[in-house]
């Protein structure tokens, strides 16, 4: 398996643009989560989905975030429109089991806003 | 954090030392897990304890659970020079929470 695969790796944008993240997971894993690190804040649990469901969006910071899983090979997180403040690096990670697997990360979209 | 915090932030020895990092957590788990980042990387999962058990061993890793406590270690033995990277704890109850990290440096 290719493990998880996010794209875009980096971005750049102005702010006001619209940012599109981009996540396929491991087939077979029900789970899909979204993460955001910084220096600052650390690991922060965004969303995450259950069978292309949103369970819980709790973590979203605003209403200029959302986020899609319209098959169980795709989500996205659209952040619009952007700011400084939103730069950071996404994960992208799936896993089989909520409460007792591994999550696999993906390798991260860098996210700058200028 | 979200959940845990980890001890120390940061963390420097030579190599062939151990290196013993530590991971607090405020609410009741399901298990705990070790990852590990290297720099613009995304994380790679380590071990996992369950809340019932209380040491685990995997390779040159060891971790200790203490649920009274609400906290864990995570031991690497020998270190090497390919062991620098950010190690984070992760709590499963209701979420996936990760703690703040320990940035390890091991020197050759």
């Amino acid at each position: 398996d290719a493990g998880v695969i996010q794209s875009p790796r980096h971005e750049v944008t102005e702010m006001g643009q619209e940012v599109t993240l981009r996540c396929k997971p491991i087939s077979g894993h029900d789970y899909l989560f979204w993460y955001r690190q910084t220096m600052m804040r650390g690991l922060e649990l965004l969303i995450y989905f259950n069978n292309n469901v949103p369970i819980d969006d709790s973590g979203m910071p605003e209403d200029r975030f959302s986020a899609k899983m319209p098959n169980a090979s795709f989500s996205t997180l659209k952040i619009q429109p952007s700011e400084p403040r939103d730069s950071a690096v996404y994960f992208c990670a799936s896993s089989r089991d909520r409460n007792t697997g591994e999550l696999f990360f993906g390798e991260g979209s860098r996210l700058t806003v200028l | 954090s979200q959940q845990g915090e980890e001890d120390p932030q940061a963390l420097s020895i030579q190599e062939g030392e151990n290196a013993t990092m530590n991971c607090s957590y405020k609410t009741s788990i399901n298990n705990l897990q070790w990852y590990r980042q290297n720099s613009g990387r995304g994380l790679v999962h380590l071990i996992l304890i369950r809340s019932n058990e209380r040491e685990k061993h995997s390779g040159r890793l060891r971790v200790t659970l203490d649920t009274s406590k609400k906290s864990s270690s995570l031991l690497i033995t020998a270190s090497r020079a390919a062991d620098t990277a950010s190690y984070f704890c992760a709590t499963t109850g209701n979420q996936f929470y990760f703690g703040t990290g320990t940035s390890l440096t091991v020197i050759p």
